[in-house]
């Protein structure tokens, strides 16, 4: 069983929609939690980042993490052609230091106008 | 954030050969690591490198393979070494921006893309 679990989709929406992108994980260390989008041909960007159960909001997107269950999501609302990328979920173990990340594989996402 | 310049952007290259993929950092940092991301793969981290000491692998991963240099605080290279059809991938280097957090993330270059035939 993979750390991290993402589906790879393809996921196609309609432009306007609601996205949700899920990942679960099996390793209850993990304590950091983030979101990156890879667009085609380019490096992944970091997008949100949490360390607690419950959501973080910041303009379109929303992260939510519910440790009990090992699931995380993202929402991206009223979906735009320019979020079209590649998401991808990353975790890390608590501590200081730089932390090793284990990503899920990535969801393709298309927003379609 | 830091900016990472990455090169080559792409290659082929002839099984049997190696290259050496650079990574430049616009800033000073501590950590650099380099991933692996094979097509319709997650990102797999390859190794870490800290200047001034031997780069640290993952499991699956040996120096002979993929060497690695750190010889300053704002460079690295990543040689694949002896390729095979199998190396073909993407070689990602990120770098800790060392805030100590990770709520800044990781930086990322854009990535060599490699093809072995």
């Amino acid at each position: 069983q993979k750390e991290v679990e993402q589906d790879p989709g393809p996921l196609s929406v309609p432009e306007g929609a609601i996205v949700s992108l899920n990942c679960t994980y099996s390793n209850s260390a993990f304590q950091y939690f983030m979101w990156y989008r890879q667009y085609s041909r380019k490096g992944p960007e970091l997008l949100m980042y949490t360390y607690s159960s419950g959501n973080k909001e910041d303009g379109r997107f929303t992260a939510q993490v519910d440790k009990s269950s090992k699931y995380i999501s993202l929402f991206i609302r009223d979906s735009q052609p320019s979020d079209s990328a590649t998401y991808l979920c990353a975790m890390a173990l608590m501590g200081g230091g730089a932390q090793k990340l284990v990503f899920g594989q990535g969801t393709r996402l298309t927003i379609n106008p | 954030s830091a900016v990472i310049s990455q090169k080559p952007s792409r290659d082929i290259c002839q099984r049997g050969t190696s290259l050496t993929i650079q990574c430049q950092v616009d800033s000073q940092v501590t950590m650099m690591f380099w991933y692996r991301q094979q097509p319709g793969q997650s990102l797999t981290l390859i190794a870490t490198a800290n200047q001034g000491s031997e780069a640290t692998y993952e499991s699956g991963f040996v120096i002979d393979k993929f060497p690695i240099s750190r010889p300053n605080l704002t460079f690295s290279t990543l040689t694949v070494s002896n390729m095979s059809p199998e190396d073909s991938s993407i070689y990602l280097c990120s770098a800790d921006l060392g805030t100590g957090g990770l709520e800044l993330g990781y930086t990322f270059g854009s990535g060599t893309r490699l093809t072995v035939v």
